[in-house]
């Protein structure tokens, strides 16, 4: 099955950028998806189809995806952004199978 | 309000089976793909199963043979039926939507539901 890899944890200032990656085979071939889960709290989307926002996520949450490497990008970080991130693709490659990566955890200094 | 409410969740014994719920406001789940995904205690998120508007229904391996994804239209509930239950299954179970704009992602999410699988 396919495997999608994170960094287990990433560190930022407050007001500087994070960047978060996302590691797969080819995964610039497929749409990735991007989920922000607070302690204790459900998963929320925060990118879609690579680069999307749904209404009502700040636009300092940005994302790309090439080559082997998807990328969530938080700019101006805010100590409300500090939680887990997890990155999902749709693998249709025999039965349908939605697959998260081993998840971020973003601590903001 | 759009919003996803599960129930059903509780202790069981290893062998044990568990029926989890899923109640649906603010749009219709037979309309939409909806999933189930877990996550076990302290570890990262695990597609457990999807049902399609057509109905059609995919399962991981991890739960293939033991678990049934179900909907009642009628109810506007999205079901889980968990059977020989393990304790690596042992997570907080939640439903999510993959909606109809793009259904490779999950919008909407319920607070989840806590299945402990312990002697």
């Amino acid at each position: 099955s396919y495997v999608l890899t994170q960094p287990p944890s990433v560190s930022v200032a407050p007001g500087k950028t994070a960047r978060i990656t996302c590691g797969g085979n080819n995964i610039g071939s497929k749409s990735v998806h991007w989920y922000q889960q607070k302690p204790g709290q459900a998963p929320v989307l925060v990118i879609y189809y690579d680069s999307d926002r749904p209404s009502g996520i700040p636009e300092r949450f940005s994302g790309s995806n090439s080559g082997n490497t998807a990328t969530l990008t938080i700019s101006r970080v805010e100590a409300g952004d500090e939680a887990d991130y997890y990155c999902q693709v749709w693998d249709s490659s025999s039965d349908p199978d939605y697959v998260f990566g081993t998840g971020t955890k973003v601590t903001v200094l | 309000e759009v919003q996803l409410v599960e129930s059903g969740g509780g202790l069981i014994q290893p062998g044990g089976s568990l029926r989890l719920s899923c109640a649906a406001s603010g749009f219709t789940v037979s309309s939409n793909y909806m999933s189930w995904v877990r996550q076990a205690p302290g570890k990262g998120l695990e597609w457990v199963s999807v049902i399609y508007s057509g109905g059609s229904t995919y399962y991981a391996d991890s739960v293939k043979g033991r678990f049934t994804i179900s909907r009642d239209n009628s109810k506007n509930t999205l079901y889980l039926q968990m059977n020989s239950l393990r304790a690596e299954d042992t997570a907080v179970y939640y439903c999510a939507r993959a909606p109809l704009d793009y259904p490779e992602a999950f919008d909407i999410w319920g607070q989840g539901t806590m299945v402990t699988v312990s002697s």
